[in-house]
């Protein structure tokens, strides 16, 4: 069964500095998500690409954190400079465009340490 | 934001059904009740969606009331494996609004 896959695992960075995640979508799924995640909550949508598109971005702090999602490919999240505040769950998604086979798939997540 | 509200936890005997309920009193004619659930440092995982009529597959039942104002995932043998948070979404699937919002969910323990 295809799979979202997400890379690092777990990382732990200093504040100030950057820190990047990488995710590897389902082959075909139209629609991205990056997901933010902090302990004891549910996930909270940070960004949301249609295509190449940004479909919505409203709750992404946009003076630290920055989302791309190439043509065809991968999509990355970039956070710098990381914050203490922003030791979380990263979470991305993938699903269908339409109204059929449209549930989302998310991969394992990237667990990050801001110390 | 989340458009739904769910207990915060639920306890189930182990083999029991369990029950999960969701209100969404606010839905629209066009959105699509989605159930997920996170087991433990895994990322989320679809279980079942409908619009109005009941659905079955492999891992649960989804129970929509006629007025689509709640609905109700079931599990009919709860394992211990079916401990996790379970999140109840609408979708207005089709239309430039679709997202994927969670709220808290219900934790849900299946006990032995």
């Amino acid at each position: 069964e295809a799979e979202v896959a997400q890379s690092p695992r777990y990382k732990i960075t200093e504040k100030s500095q950057a820190v990047a995640f990488w995710c590897d979508p389902i082959s075909g799924h139209a629609t991205r998500y990056w997901y933010r995640q902090i302990l004891g909550q549910g996930p909270e949508l940070l960004v949301q690409f249609q295509d190449e598109s940004v479909v919505d971005d409203s709750q992404l702090p946009k003076d630290r954190f920055s989302a791309e999602r190439l043509k065809g490919v991968d999509s990355t999240l970039k956070i710098q400079p990381a914050e203490l505040g922003d030791s979380a769950m990263y979470l991305c998604a993938s699903s269908f465009l339409g109204t059929v086979n449209t549930e989302a798939f998310f991969g394992q997540g990237t667990r990050l340490t801001v110390v | 934001d989340a458009k739904t509200t769910q207990p915060t936890s639920m306890d189930c005997a182990e083999g029991r059904a369990a029950n999960l309920p969701c209100n969404h009193s606010t839905i629209s004619g066009n959105e699509y009740v989605y159930w997920y659930r996170q087991i433990h440092s895994q990322g989320p995982q679809y279980i079942i969606h409908g619009l109005k009529n009941n659905e079955t597959n492999e891992m649960a039942s989804l129970i929509i009331t006629e007025d689509r104002k709640s609905s109700t995932l079931i599990l009919p043998h709860a394992t211990l494996r079916d401990t996790a948070v379970y999140y109840c979404i609408v979708r207005p699937l089709g239309t430039s609004y679709d997202k994927v919002i969670f709220g808290p969910g219900t934790s849900l323990s299946v006990i032995p």
